[in-house]
């Protein structure tokens, strides 16, 4: 059974800190794997999609890297702001079956000025 | 861009009322999902459309029923709501199996 973790739970840095959000998963065989980040209240955005066959992927200060063979994903974010704050959420889009986005509990991060 | 729109935004129910949840997306995909989200819990599956037509049951499908009433929409229904179907629900749609998935921005049902 697919399993994801997502370390740590909670993050608080002050505004200006480079950070690492790590994301594991237990089964290899996953099709790709999506952050998105989540506002109190809100909906989900996703971020950054990955493809299997694919290492990283970047969209502005966001840099998403993917280690299939070890299960594991790391979400950077450079130049962290206030504004950064929020839940970021890890998911493997699962292969073989049907569709299944299986989703970790998140980061909760707090930028303060 | 309207992406995923769900409506409502909020209900309130009584214990044993039914309601309908309503999904719609304008991206032209093929996939369609409902989630529920609870604290402690995480997103969790409830159903899903592979494709118009076709509708199968997620992790927690007890207690809900879907309509795949064309490629655009996508509804779920309670039949009879109990206080354990308080929760937010997030439809989410994706353009094939190996897409990234758009989410909507939730409805925030409560049964009292």
């Amino acid at each position: 059974k697919q399993e994801v973790t997502q370390i740590p739970a909670a993050l608080s840095v002050p505004e200006g800190e480079n950070l690492v959000l790590n994301c594991s998963f237990t089964d290899s065989a996953i099709y790709n794997l999506q952050w998105f980040r989540q506002d109190p209240g809100k909906g989900l955005t996703s971020l950054l999609l990955i493809q299997s066959s694919q290492r990283e992927q970047t969209s502005g200060r966001l840099n998403a890297s993917l280690d299939k063979s070890s299960g594991r994903s790391t979400l950077y974010i450079a130049a962290s702001q206030p504004g950064d704050s929020a839940t970021y959420l890890c998911a493997v889009l699962i292969s073989g079956g049907y569709n299944k986005l299986i989703f970790g509990a998140g980061t909760r991060l707090a930028v303060h000025p | 861009n309207a992406g995923v729109t769900q409506t409502p935004k909020f209900q309130v129910l009584k214990t044993g009322q039914s309601m309908t949840l309503q999904c719609a997306q304008d991206m032209n995909h093929n996939s369609m999902y409902w989630y529920r989200q609870d604290p402690g819990m995480g997103l969790r599956l409830i159903y899903y459309s592979a494709s118009e037509g076709t509708t199968d049951k997620g992790e927690v499908p007890n207690g809900y029923n879907v309509s795949r009433l064309n490629k655009r929409e996508f509804s779920l229904r309670l039949e009879s709501a109990a206080p354990s179907q308080t929760s937010v629900y997030f439809c989410a749609s994706s353009l094939n199996r190996g897409g990234g998935y758009t989410f909507g921005s939730g409805t925030r049902l409560t049964v009292v």
